[in-house]
């Protein structure tokens, strides 16, 4: 069964710090693999997912995520963040031929001034 | 091009009771999948439907039920409802079956039971 571990609960950075989010993920073949954000009242948001290729994936709003597949790691990452990222970030992770996504328990992101 | 719309956006019911709650997927979206996210919890699967068949299913019980209108929208409704089905309902739309088609999310229903 696939599972999802997001280690940390919340993190807080300073604006303009860089970030890294972690993520880990149990499954026994090539995963689909996706961040999502999720603002207060609003639904989730992709910013990025990895299918096969390149193991560095690019996203919206700056962010990247890396594929480690001997780590079984996709971390998210991102070299200066904004007051406006502050929100919960999901990983998830699929299976090929799945519909349904599996997601970890998230991290809450606060940003201090 | 309209998102993915839910109903109501927050709803209270009492333990016993039984709710619908209703989704309309983005345009031209063949597939709806609904999740249950408790707080502090990451969402959790609960069904897919596609072109109107239910086509996957997570580990909730069968008072949780869905419908798949030809329309594409959905609904899903809970009976018996339980303290524990106090959640954030999340339904999202794709063009396809299978990850590879990115699902776009509504804002969901905010559910409490008492």
């Amino acid at each position: 069964a696939q599972s999802v571990t997001q280690p940390d609960i919340h993190i807080t950075v300073s604006e303009g710090a860089s970030l890294e989010l972690r993520c880990n993920y149990s499954y026994g073949a090539t995963p689909y693999l996706f961040w999502y954000v999720q603002s207060p009242g609003q639904g989730l948001q992709l910013l990025l997912k990895y299918f096969s290729g390149d193991t560095l994936v690019q996203g919206i709003k700056g962010f990247e995520a890396e594929f480690k597949r001997s780590q079984s790691s996709f971390n998210l990452r991102k070299p200066s963040v904004h007051w406006s990222d502050a929100a919960e970030y999901f990983c998830a992770v699929a299976g090929q031929g799945a519909q349904k996504l599996v997601f970890g328990q998230g991290t809450r992101l606060t940003i201090n001034p | 091009e309209t998102g993915v719309t839910q109903s109501p956006t927050h709803l209270i019911k009492t333990r016993g009771q039984q709710v619908t709650l209703r989704c309309s997927s983005q345009s031209g979206h063949n597939t709806v999948s609904w999740y249950q996210q408790a707080l502090g919890q990451g969402p959790q699967f609960i069904f897919q439907y596609y072109r109107e068949e239910e086509n996957g299913r997570g580990n909730f019980p069968p008072r949780f039920s869905g419908l798949q209108f030809p329309n594409y929208s959905s609904e899903l409704n809970v009976n018996a409802l339980e303290l524990d089905d106090s959640a954030l309902y999340l339904c999202a739309s794709s063009l396809g079956q299978g990850p590879n088609y990115e699902q776009y999310f509504g804002p969901g229903t905010r559910l409490t039971v008492t």
